[in-house]
């Protein structure tokens, strides 16, 4: 009974294909988040959606989207991969904003991009 | 511009010992802060937090102290377990934002 699922555990494309991963929590939190883990093993913040509604953006390429159909749920677009997108991409979930409550994060979806 | 830094990327105790990692921040604005373990092929773990108007939190064998005037923090772990071989990531946070900002890890090996 997973709280927070991502899909696919790995991705392996080439570069200029566009992709999706999926994400969902069943925890009812209200804020979902996307991080990105590179090379070096810093894991940094790209999105976060509070009731469907982006409150972060944190300098990403806009090839990247995130999509969320409802509470439960928000999906990372990627259009014309490069290979510097290669790396571990974690979905994440939080009851209210990170200042009070802890993230509870999915395994990570790790993108090769060849 | 790294706001959360652990300067130790890994560090081996033997079992029964005290384990203490390492944290430190730069954002004087940061009044939350948490640690995560992480096991290979799997997402960070919340494990304990602390927030800035206290300097130490404990739950079972895990402790959390903070030094707000050095701006930094440390994770005791008493005793240490084989179990508790992983990757350990200190996070920041202010009240209110929306964004937790991660150290770059500090692999822990807890020799039986």
């Amino acid at each position: 009974d997973t709280a927070v699922s991502q899909t696919p555990k790995y991705l392996v494309t080439q570069m200029g294909n566009d992709k999706s991963i999926k994400c969902e929590q069943n925890l009812g939190h209200d804020t979902m988040y996307w991080y990105k883990q590179d090379s070096k093993k810093f894991l940094k913040i790209m999105f976060s959606y509070n009731n469907k509604e982006l409150i972060i953006n944190e300098t990403v390429p806009n090839r990247f989207s995130p999509k969320s159909p409802d509470k439960a749920h928000l999906n990372l677009h990627i259009n014309s991969l490069e290979l510097g997108d290669s790396a571990v991409y974690f979905c994440a979930s939080s009851p209210t904003g990170t200042g009070v409550s802890p993230l509870h994060f999915g395994n990570g979806t790790r993108l090769t991009v060849t | 511009d790294q706001q959360v830094k652990q300067n130790s990327p890994s560090l081996s105790v033997q079992e029964g010992r005290i384990s203490i990692l390492n944290c430190d921040y730069t954002n004087s604005m940061f009044d939350y802060f948490l640690w995560y373990k992480k096991y290979p092929a799997e997402g960070p773990t919340f494990l304990i937090s602390i927030s800035s108007i206290k300097d130490k939190n404990e739950d079972g064998r895990f402790t959390v102290f903070l030094n707000k005037s050095a701006k930094h923090l440390s994770l005791h772990i008493v005793p240490s377990q084989p179990g508790d071989s992983a990757v350990y990531f200190c996070a920041a946070s202010e009240t209110g934002a929306n964004n937790l900002f991660f150290g770059t890890g500090t692999r822990l090996t807890v020799i039986p």
